[in-house]
Parts: structure tokens; sequence; C-alpha cells
């Protein structure tokens, strides 16, 4: 079936620094792939929607010069948390969809559990 | 806008035993699609099962199946024969707008019991 692999899945660092966090789907082509941000114990809230070959889509609130998103290829898309804070720790996780219907539900990266210091 | 509310923060379920988690909705989109997505202490999130709004039966996979009451905007997640590995996080999410944006609910953590 269909893979979305992310890297890296821990990140511990110093404050001010940036952070770029992969997404890859795997054995498909993903035209859009989603970022999502999880505190803990809470659900998941869309960061953006990152579209190949143009700029990303930002939800309310999310700050697009913080969390910058390259979606260069059909099978990559990257976050970069630019300058990041002990505020900015949280769970992050991508997820892309095989767009061949209806019924095709989005497939999740295994997150990246980032931590600064 | 969409809403998905789930109003149970933690369920207990005996082992062997089925479990309902609650889910219900709002939107005023025809067209949509209900997802139940499981997320074990690891993180990652597992694709359960699917039920879209003009699906005049209930979805099923294994031991999942979605209790579909589109009248009441409710798509409850059923667990039958509950086992050790159940025991997780579980969300209730939309689909609306072209098949894009996926709106998911606080979650239920569902433990189960020996």
């Amino acid at each position: 079936g269909a893979v979305v692999s992310q890297h890296p899945s821990w990140v511990i660092c110093k404050s001010g620094t940036s952070v770029k966090i992969e997404c890859r789907s795997l054995d498909f082509q993903a035209t859009t792939m989603f970022w999502y941000r999880q505190f803990p114990k809470q659900s998941l809230m869309l960061m953006a929607t990152s579209n190949e070959g143009s700029k990303a889509t930002y939800e309310q609130g999310v700050e697009k010069d913080k969390f910058l998103i390259n979606h260069a290829s059909l099978t990559l898309s990257t976050l970069t948390v630019t300058s990041a804070h002990p505020e900015d720790s949280s769970f992050y996780i991508c997820s892309a969809r095989v767009w061949t219907g209806e019924r095709q539900p989005q497939h999740f990266g295994d997150g990246t559990r980032l931590s600064i210091l | 806008a969409q809403k998905i509310t789930q109003t149970q923060p933690g369920m207990f379920v005996q082992e062997k035993e089925a479990v309902t988690l609650d889910c219900t909705y709002d939107t005023s989109d025809q067209s949509y699609g209900l997802f139940w997505y499981k997320q074990p202490s690891s993180g990652e999130m597992i694709f359960l099962i699917y039920q879209g709004s003009y699906d005049e039966q209930n979805a099923t996979e294994g031991r999942y199946s979605l209790n579909f009451q589109k009248a009441r905007k409710s798509a409850n997640l059923v667990i039958s024969a509950s086992q050790l590995g159940d025991s997780a996080m579980y969300f209730c999410a939309m689909r609306t707008g072209g098949y894009q944006k996926v709106t998911f609910g606080i979650g239920t953590k569902l433990q189960v019991i020996p």
C-alpha cells in the first residue's frame, strides 16, 4: 500500500536553530501533501497544504515565515521551522493522498518529535 | 465550517468485548467522507475505516465497523472483540471541499483491560 516516509523521527536542538523535516511519498506521486502539528494529548491541527510547484496554502494563524514549506517534486515536501524556540516544540506529522478517488484516505508519515531547548 | 466532535476523552473496555467510540460531525457540504484513525503511543496515524456520505451501507473492515447515521450526523466506530493492542488514541475525521482538507476530532483514548 501507499507509504509516506518522514524524517527525522526525533530532533532535539538549541533555541534559534532552524530545523528541516522531510516528507516523502515512497510509492506514489503526491501533488498535495499536508503538514499537521499535534500538541500533547491534543488533536492534529492542519498547518498548511503543500502544493507541488507552487506556494503552500497556510491555515489561519500559522506564520508563513516561521514555517517554510517547499514541495519541489511530486514525492518530496519539506517543512523548515526557522529560528525555532521552545514554544515550537511539538509533534509534526505530514500526510499525502493518492489521487484516485474520494475513498482514498490520507496516508501519514510516522511524525517528527521536535524539542527545542 | 466543518466540525468533528468526540465527546469521550477516555474509554475502558474489557478484552474480547466490543466498544463504541462516538463521533458527530457538522458540515453544510452534501458530499463528504468520514474516517477513523488510530494513533498508538508511538505517534503514527493508522487508517482504519472510511465512510462516504453517499454510501448506503455501513462500512466494515475486519473488527472495525462504522455505525453511520446520516440524519443524526453521527459516525460511531465499533470495535468488536477488543484486543490489548487496540489500546490507543482514536481520531474521527472528515474530508470535504473537493477531497482536500481533513478536519480531526480531539480524539478518544481507548484502554483495553486484560
